[in-house]
């Protein structure tokens, strides 16, 4: 139990449409990472937030935004869903600066389809 | 694209046998990972070495790093069944934005009872 909480645990979306993921960090944690998951695969970074700014970006187009809020919870906004778009979106908590990364707390992670 | 690779994609051992599993990385990095995964669910923090770092323990687990191959082994000794999972080394490079974490692709164990 790492105490990083996802909702929805699963979802299912139609192409086009946008979606909305949320996260709790473990309580004292300032940094929030969402990471795509595709079966089969390992995780890929999407972006990082610290202090509710963005800290960080992978490889992912404009339509995957992010907010993080005062008490450290997290959204993960996708727009304009595509069916590769299909994946376990993971939440990670943390408690660093902007230093190196230590250790992740993962969240259980919210299954999206898009049909 | 994935910083990692592990090698094997699979290992099925007995139940008390020994798993290890290895990982490659291609850049230059401040720390190195283990994560283990159940069912396709939330990553656990099995253990960090840096870089200055040969080798680590924890309970029944060893991790070694070789930097000067760009690769480290992750060592389960007297495997359980519940060890079934799946291992995925995770690197922070150095000059990484954002302090992210690159995964590999992991090694799906099975231990069989």
């Amino acid at each position: 139990e790492t105490g990083v909480t996802q909702s929805p645990t699963h979802l299912i979306k139609t192409r086009g449409q946008q979606v909305t993921l949320r996260c709790s960090s473990q309580s004292g944690h300032n940094t929030v990472s969402w990471y795509q998951q595709a079966l089969g695969q390992g995780p890929q970074f999407i972006f990082q937030y610290y202090r509710e700014e963005e800290n960080g970006r992978g490889n992912f187009p404009p339509r995957f935004s992010g907010l993080q809020f005062p008490n450290y919870s997290s959204e993960l906004n996708v727009n304009a869903l595509e069916l590769d778009d299909s994946a376990l979106y993971l939440c990670a908590s943390s408690l660093v600066g902007r230093g190196v990364s230590e250790k992740l707390f993962f969240g259980s992670g919210t299954q999206l389809s898009v049909l | 694209s994935q910083q990692g690779e592990e090698d094997p994609q699979a290992l099925s051992i007995q139940e008390g046998e020994n798993a290890t599993m290895n990982c490659s990385y291609k850049t230059s990095i401040n720390n190195l990972q283990w994560y283990r995964q159940n069912s396709g669910r939330g990553l656990v923090h099995l253990i960090l070495i840096r870089s200055n770092e040969r080798e680590k323990h924890s309970g029944r687990l060893r991790v070694t790093l070789d930097t000067s191959k760009k690769s480290s082994s992750l060592l389960i000794t007297a495997s359980r069944a519940a060890d079934t999972a799946s291992y995925f080394c995770a690197t922070v490079p150095i000059g990484a934005a954002g302090n992210k974490l690159t995964f590999g692709g992991g090694t799906r164990v099975l231990v069989k009872p």
